[in-house]
């Protein structure tokens, strides 16, 4: 059971605006900032979103991030094929003194 | 070129051990925290351990506490992860990954970040 909850999975068509959710607690989200990972299938994660909103370089703008007290969120608008992958929220828990994922979202483009 | 290369997987029996290698090469590794994370088959992925810049600190998840150890040597440049007392729940791809702090405008450290990942070496924990 991962401390922070994300759905299994979300969908949309080409152009349109999707949304994945992270919900934690006080320890987490709701003392860290959040950070959001990207994965290809059988590939390595890589570094999508840091601290809540930030975009490393080479991380097209169509991607976004917010944080609003325990929960925060991935948005991806104007969706691509290529966007297609599955997403994992983190953030570091101080109760447990770990770095915590969510379990994922996959994301489909129908 | 940053790069982290990991290597020490293969399939090992129930109570055995291994020792994970990280070869990191592109950036000034010791300045930089350390990790491990793992994901196992058609799993989600898991933070397992961290090791301070210099060695002196290390924290571990729960679950491989007591039996796994990280550490490194700066002046190879590699990181190690020991994994004794496996159980076929450690069977995963093992990932070493470089942290990278992170600031606000006033300079006030806001944490950390996983933000380069190797491709991950597997290790199979099977009789």
């Amino acid at each position: 059971q991962s401390v922070l909850t994300q759905p299994p999975s979300a969908s949309g068509t080409p152009g349109q605006r999707v949304t994945i959710s992270c919900s934690g607690g006080s320890s987490n989200i709701g003392s860290n900032t959040v950070h959001w990972y990207h994965q290809l299938p059988g590939t390595a994660p890589k570094l999508f979103i840091y601290s809540n909103d930030q975009r490393p370089s080479g991380v097209p703008d169509r991607f976004s991030g917010s944080k609003s007290g325990t929960s925060a969120s991935l948005a991806i608008s104007g969706l691509q094929s290529e966007d297609e992958a599955d997403y994992y929220c983190a953030a570091w828990d101080d109760s447990l003194s770990a770095y915590v994922f969510g379990p994922g979202t996959k994301v489909t483009v129908l | 070129e940053v790069q982290v290369v990991e290597s020490g997987g293969g399939l090992v029996q129930p109570g055995g051990s291994l020792r994970l290698s990280c070869a990191a090469s592109g950036f000034t590794f010791s300045s930089h925290w350390m990790h491990w994370v793992r994901q196992a088959p058609g799993k989600g992925l898991v933070w397992v351990s961290r090791i301070n810049s210099d060695g002196s600190s290390t924290t571990y998840a729960d679950s491989v506490k007591g039996r796994f150890t990280i550490s490194r040597d700066n002046a190879r440049n590699t990181l190690y992860l020991q994994l004794i007392g496996l159980r076929a729940e450690d069977t995963a791809v093992y990932y070493c990954v470089r942290g990278s702090s992170y600031y606000d405008s006033t300079g006030f450290y806001l944490g950390e970040v996983f933000d380069y990942w190797g491709q991950g070496t597997l290790v199979t924990v099977s009789s």
